[in-house]
């Protein structure tokens, strides 16, 4: 079945810029999402991208796609303590796939 | 601000009691989901709603939980009898439609099963 991988935590300092990775791996894949969880919350989608777009940018998030090698990154400029919390990268396949998730990066940010 | 509104947050129950979830998703949003996040995971999808028709349920355990959403808003999820394994977080969303809409996720119901 698709599998979503991430790395399990990242610490930044305040002011750098974070990135977070994300592979998958079906190749159908039609729309990839970044999720934040904040503790004890539930989900709120960040930005999503479609499958035929290599970049997408809003505000301080930078989405990159890379297709062939199924990798996907959220780049967060600026990173500020608020940014603290869990990232889930997530995909879907067609209109009515379901969503499968990674099991989240947990980002760190320091004074 | 609309919000996907679920009952209670915190739960805990003995195993082989039942328990249920309620979700009020946004007015209007045709589609609904529930999912199960265990500790440190992400969420799984266990039931996937069109009003009130399931379009997916492949992951539902279905000896023990069921889901249903009688007139297409309001669904309860409920498992019976609990297990000790099914202590997680279960989050409801709720979206236009299904696809690339954005789906908008309550706050949870906290399951722990003693």
């Amino acid at each position: 079945g698709e599998d979503v991988e991430q790395s399990l935590f990242l610490s930044v300092r305040e002011g750098d810029s974070s990135v977070i990775n994300c592979t998958y791996t079906d190749s159908s894949s039609t729309y990839l999402y970044w999720y934040k969880q904040e503790p004890g919350a539930g989900l709120q989608l960040l930005t999503y991208i479609f499958s035929n777009m290599d970049m997408k940018q809003d505000q301080r998030l930078t989405v990159l796609l890379n297709k062939k090698d199924k990798h996907l990154s959220l780049r967060i400029a600026d990173t500020q303590t608020g940014d603290s919390a869990i990232y889930f990268c997530a995909e879907r396949s067609g209109n009515a796939g379901k969503s499968t998730f990674g099991d989240g990066t947990t980002l760190t940010v320091k004074p | 601000e609309a919000e996907v509104a679920q009952s209670p947050r915190y739960k805990i129950t003995e195993k082989s009691q039942a328990v249920a979830f309620w979700c009020d998703p946004i007015s209007g949003h045709a589609t609904l989901y529930w999912y199960r996040q265990i500790l440190g995971q992400g969420p799984e999808l266990l039931v996937q709603f069109q009003d009130e028709s399931v379009v997916d349920d492949s992951q539902l355990p279905k000896d023990r939980f069921s889901a249903e959403r009688l007139k297409g808003v309001d669904s309860t999820l409920k498992i019976q009898p609990a297990e000790l394994g099914d202590s997680a977080m279960y989050l409801c969303a709720s979206s236009l439609e299904g696809g690339i809409t954005e789906a908008f996720f309550g706050q949870g119901t906290r399951l722990t099963v003693v």
